[in-house]
């Protein structure tokens, strides 16, 4: 089974501009997560979905960020517009409430530099 | 989600077995513990996770405390792969929010 699947893994943008995020989630798994990592920071939360609802909604990143589940397979991630101290690691992960372990499946990520 | 505490940085060398401690003085009685690790340039990876009794899968061993306020993950033989920051985090399974709320975690350096 092909894992969590994010695109593009790199993107360098300039202030102000727009950029969408790509998530592909495991084929069956009905939670899919955003996550943003800094060195700082960690892992923090951006946004939840189940069943392509939206369940959680970081508060600190309503204003710039907006998640979306199209469909099922599919969820993008629009930062606008970005800034600088919006360089970090965004994480995709999904998960499954069958089988009972909950575990979450991380994409590799996709490295933002906001210049 | 309670809060659990884990040392900073801890170092192996390759073939001992390591100790992986976390702190979890304030757990309720619906949370489980979970076990984490990510390399770098990776998203974090599932390793293991527990209620009460002790776990053991391919890749560790759990130990829980028997008044849950504490855990062990248990590495038997670590290689050079197995260096990595390694998060403990506490989570309520059933019932709904399935978010994760990651700490900083232990960076485990493993020497050759």
């Amino acid at each position: 089974d092909a894992g969590v699947t994010q695109t593009p893994r790199h993107e360098v943008a300039e202030k102000g501009q727009t950029i969408i995020l790509k998530c592909e989630p495991v084929s069956g798994h009905n939670d899919l997560f955003w996550y943003r990592q800094t060195k700082i920071q960690g892992l923090e939360l951006l946004s939840y979905f189940r069943s392509k609802s939206l369940m959680e909604d970081g508060g600190a990143f309503k204003d710039r960020f907006k998640a979306e589940m199209l469909n099922s397979s599919f969820s993008t991630l629009k930062i606008q517009p970005t800034e600088p101290k919006d360089s970090a690691v965004y994480l995709c992960a999904s998960s499954s409430p069958l089988g009972g372990s909950y575990e979450q499946y991380f994409g590799p990520g996709t490295r933002l530099t906001v210049l | 989600d309670a809060k659990t505490t884990q040392p900073d940085s801890m170092e192996s060398t390759e073939g001992e077995t390591v100790h992986l401690p976390c702190s979890h003085a304030t757990i309720s009685g619906n949370e489980y513990i979970y076990w984490y690790r990510q390399v770098p340039l990776q998203g974090p990876e599932y390793v293991t996770h527990g209620l009460q009794q002790n776990t053991t899968n391919s890749m560790a061993f759990l130990a829980i405390a028997s008044d849950r306020k504490s855990s062990t993950l248990i590495l038997p033989h670590v290689s050079l792969r197995d260096a990595a920051v390694y998060h403990c985090i506490l989570r309520v399974v059933a019932g709904g929010n399935n978010k994760l709320t990651f700490g900083q975690g232990t960076v485990l350096s493993v020497i050759p």
